[in-house]
């Protein structure tokens, strides 16, 4: 089937703009992560959707960034008046159920949005 | 807070030698930890899991063993492809203490295989 899909793969933004940056994820699958992805770095989280329920942003660097996922299904980024360290490309995955104990869902992920801020 | 080191690239081998990309964690609880692989222009796609101590984790001829005594889940194969080429990250997860699961990851390591 369809995996995670992400559009646009790639946004050049002049500092000051807003973007919005979407996530199409597997079908069914309850929840929803976004990741930061610096050059050269590993993905960092930034927040976690369960169904609608936006349950844990703590990796949300500042409040210029907000997401939402309003009929749990497709989640959008914005990140407002953009700044040059917000370069980097930004990863969506999406799994299907959480799981209580030592059990962890895999995480499955869209190709990512390379944004670029001049 | 929880973390994963691992060992920094790039990494240049011959084809059909052996690798090894070593990871350590630091959890406080009882992490799954995961080898995601990502190719050149692709997304990022898991290698391979486990999700108690002892347990082996292997997919394409990787294996990675989680060793809870030496907080270790080093990546290796015994003979490695021109196709392997790509960078690969260690993570974690934890589903305990408040947290929702979210990945930790390592920095990634750049593997380039020669023919």
């Amino acid at each position: 089937g369809a995996g995670v899909s992400q559009s646009p793969r790639y946004k050049v933004a002049k500092r000051g703009q807003d973007v919005a940056l979407r996530c199409d994820p597997i079908s069914g699958h309850v929840s929803l992560f976004w990741y930061q992805q610096a050059l050269g770095q590993g993905p960092e989280f930034l927040t976690y959707f369960q169904n609608e329920a936006q349950l844990d942003k703590s990796g949300l660097p500042s409040d210029r960034f907000f997401a939402e996922r309003p009929e749990g299904s497709v989640s959008t980024l914005k990140i407002q008046r953009t700044q040059q360290e917000d370069s980097a490309v930004y990863l969506c995955a999406s799994s299907p159920e959480r799981t209580s104990g030592i059990f962890t869902d895999t995480q499955y992920f869209g190709p990512g949005t390379r944004l670029t801020v001049l | 807070g929880n973390s994963v080191t691992q060992m920094e690239g790039p990494v240049t081998l011959s084809e059909e030698a052996f690798l090894t990309i070593n990871c350590t964690y630091t959890a406080t609880g009882y992490p799954s930890l995961f080898w995601y692989v990502q190719y050149p222009g692709e997304g990022l796609q898991l290698l391979l899991k486990a999700t108690k101590a002892d347990d082996k984790g292997s997919n394409k001829g990787f294996e990675a063993t989680y060793r809870k005594e030496t907080t270790s889940f080093h990546l290796e194969k015994g003979s490695v492809q021109v196709s392997d080429s790509a960078v690969y990250f260690c993570a974690l997860s934890e589903m305990d203490g408040g947290s929702q699961g979210n990945l930790i990851f390592g920095k990634g390591t750049k593997l380039s295989v020669k023919p």
